[in-house]
């Protein structure tokens, strides 16, 4: 059982956009800043997003994140093959005192 | 450019030791925190612990304290994972991450290595 929840997959069409929840509490992404990985099959995980809305240089702008109050989103538009992967949310939970990832949400592209 | 490698992992029995490495280059090491994070065969990201960048404060997940140990030598930058009593829930692919820069050590994850697997057996 995640702290943060996520949806166990989403799917969509090539050159589609989708979304991906991730809730939390009051204790982590209400007080924190969240973070989004992606991690192809057999491949180490891959920074996406920081301080909630932040791309790393190479990541390209089709990937984009928000987050609102205890929840975060991540959006990624015209969907590729290339983007099927698992994506995590993350951030620090300052009641626990560790970090927290959501469960993983499987992304087909159909 | 940055790169975090780890290395040590291997097969062992339940109730023994291993110690994983890892190895930091191309940023100053002594100015981040650094992370551990684990994946046990299809399963989501565990966190595992974080070392403070001037390695004064440490912190660990719940189903590892007291059992796993994370160190660092920021005149080698390296950081790394003492993991004692192993049980058989605790094979994964044992990641090694860059954390914040400073007072945030805790944020994580923008350099990952390719992770090492710890295998434990009976």
């Amino acid at each position: 059982q995640s702290v943060l929840t996520q949806p166990p997959s989403v799917s969509a069409a090539p050159g589609q956009k989708v979304t991906i929840s991730c809730s939390g509490s009051s204790f982590n992404i209400g007080n924190d800043y969240v973070s989004w990985f992606q991690q192809v099959p057999g491949t180490a995980p891959r920074l996406l997003i920081y301080r909630n809305n932040k791309r790393p240089s190479g990541i390209p702008d089709r990937f984009s994140a928000s987050k609102s109050g205890t929840s975060a989103t991540l959006g990624i538009t015209g969907l590729q093959t290339g983007d099927e992967a698992d994506y995590y949310c993350g951030t620090w939970d300052i009641s626990l005192s560790v970090v927290v990832f959501g469960g993983g949400t499987r992304l087909t592209v159909l | 450019q940055v790169q975090v490698v780890e290395s040590g992992g291997g097969e062992v029995q339940p109730g023994g030791s291993l110690r994983l490495s890892c190895a930091a280059s191309g940023f100053p090491f002594s100015d981040y925190g650094m992370h551990w994070v684990r994946q046990a065969p299809g399963k989501g990201l565990e966190w595992i612990g974080v070392v403070w960048h001037d390695d004064h404060r440490k912190a660990y997940a719940d189903s590892v304290k007291g059992r796993f140990t994370i160190s660092r030598d920021n005149s080698k930058n390296m950081m790394y994972l003492q993991l004692d009593s192993l049980r058989a829930e605790d094979t994964a692919v044992y990641y090694c991450t860059r954390g914040g820069f400073g007072p945030e050590s805790y944020y994580i994850g923008d350099y990952w290595g390719q992770g090492t697997l710890v295998t434990v057996y009976s």
